[in-house]
């Protein structure tokens, strides 16, 4: 595709409930990264994949969060029994290879737990 | 103390002046240099990237590392209304240990008043 799509934009949760976040990565890019990003904060990392290999799952915050990539390109981040610090923007990044090349980010989906 | 300090502002000038943004840094292990620019609502988008200490220029956009004091800068010249949004600042390790994972400052507001 033409950039990182994520789905849904936005999401609003009652507290305790399961969510799935989706990210489709730009077509061929074989790195793919989560990152949180809490309101007038920067991003913080979540986790990373290099194709289908999660290599680094070291910013997930609790075993609530799950991240995978089966097939090495469509990505889902799962948060379960979600709580109100959980609200915050998921934002999705994907690039050509590892670190020395550019991430492009998607828009974001904004999660609210009420 | 967070490894990345950024003045979150917010910063207000008129049409044309010269904005200077700025973050310091405590780990010595960061090598490469990025700014992202964040409109609202939107994901972030990457600026200026560099690997070395000095001055890389791109158009209006100067981004200046300093490591012996672990500092960056980003100047932008004869500013304009759509510069408004938020500049964060990012940083890697280098290469071989976890050049993929970007730390971010917390962002600065930018208003450029026409």
């Amino acid at each position: 595709g033409a950039g990182v799509s994520q789905s849904p934009r936005y999401k609003v949760a009652k507290r305790g409930q399961d969510v799935a976040l989706r990210c489709d990565p730009i077509s061929g890019h074989v790195s793919l990264f989560w990152y949180q990003q809490a309101l007038g904060q920067g991003p913080e990392f979540l986790t990373y994949f290099q194709n289908e290999a999660q290599l680094d799952k070291s910013g997930l915050p609790s075993d609530r969060f799950f991240a995978e990539r089966p097939e090495g390109s469509v990505s889902t981040l799962k948060i379960q029994r979600t709580q109100q610090e959980d609200s915050a923007v998921y934002l999705c990044a994907s690039s050509i290879l590892g670190g020395d090349t550019e991430a492009f980010f998607g828009q974001g989906t904004r999660l609210t737990v009420v | 103390q967070k490894e990345v300090e950024q003045d979150p502002g917010p910063l207000s000038v008129p049409e044309g002046a010269i904005v200077s943004l700025n973050c310091t840094y405590s780990n010595s292990a960061f090598q490469y240099f990025m700014w992202y620019r964040q409109y609202s609502r939107k994901g972030p988008e990457l600026l200026m990237y560099t690997y070395s200490s000095g001055n890389k220029e791109d158009g209006r956009f100067t981004a200046q590392v300093d490591k012996s004091s672990k500092y960056i800068s980003l100047f932008i010249r004869d500013s304009q209304p759509s510069d408004s949004a938020t500049y964060l600042c990012a940083m890697s390790e280098s290469s071989g240990g976890s050049n993929y994972k970007l730390t971010f400052g917390k962002g600065t507001l930018l208003t450029v008043n026409p």
